[in-house]
């Protein structure tokens, strides 16, 4: 399968604990978005990387997000101390070059109890 | 700032019928647009994307159109299908250097048999 995979597809978490989510984007897209989404939105952007390097990160990360992408290959997502209102998808899609389509993963459900 | 609206958020047509879903952005400065269908608890599949050069793009039994200056895009589903139900969400590429993209809430479709 050559598409966006992303791992784990599920997880379920105490509050207070850490996660990371993987995302491994079609190979030589060079451009890797994330976003995350609850019940009844859109996506909403979270970050974004042109090969190894995050260019932006929106308003809705706070410190206890962290995204990376080394070698400008896989990227992970952190998230710290996760709250109750970090419940969502988090969803990853990458792009060939500049302006290309999108191709998205299925999506990591995060549920925090 | 860019905002994307999706309106209807709900329709229900019977089967066989030709649609019209829309989708309206404020700022004109957009690299492209992208529809996607989602289907319930899934990521997202990608349906058509139309560069800011272009009007329209089709592909099967959909068709979307572009129009930058008034910030409106439709997506045409002819001979709907049941199978064509889902949530139908568009995005916009912003311009301008600014690669961020930003997606409506959507359009939740059902085709009743």
């Amino acid at each position: 399968d050559t598409g966006v995979s992303q791992d784990p597809r599920h997880k379920i978490t105490k509050r207070g604990q850490n996660v990371t989510f993987r995302c491994d984007p079609i190979s030589e897209h060079n451009r890797l978005y994330w976003y995350r989404q609850t019940l009844g939105q859109g996506p909403e952007f979270l970050t974004y990387f042109q090969n190894e390097a995050q260019l932006e990160k929106s308003r809705l990360l706070s410190d206890r997000f962290s995204a990376e992408r080394p070698k400008g290959s896989f990227s992970t997502l952190e998230i710290q101390r996760t709250e109750q209102g970090d419940s969502a998808m988090y969803l990853c899609a990458s792009i060939p070059g500049g302006y290309g389509e999108q191709y998205f993963g299925p999506g990591t459900r995060l549920t925090v109890t | 700032k860019q905002e994307v609206t999706q309106i209807p958020a709900a329709l229900s047509v019977p089967e066989g019928e030709n649609l019209v879903l829309n989708c309206s952005f404020t700022d004109s400065a957009i690299y492209n647009l992208q529809w996607f269908r989602q289907d319930p608890g899934k990521g997202l599949t990608s349906l058509l994307l139309i560069q800011s050069s272009q009007r329209e793009q089709t592909s099967g039994r959909l068709n979307a159109s572009l129009d930058k200056s008034s910030g409106r895009s439709t997506l045409y589903i002819a001979a709907s299908q049941p199978g064509d139900s889902a949530t139908y969400l568009c995005a916009v590429m912003r311009g301008n250097r600014d690669d961020k993209i930003i997606f409506g809430k959507g359009t939740r479709l059902h085709i009743l048999p």
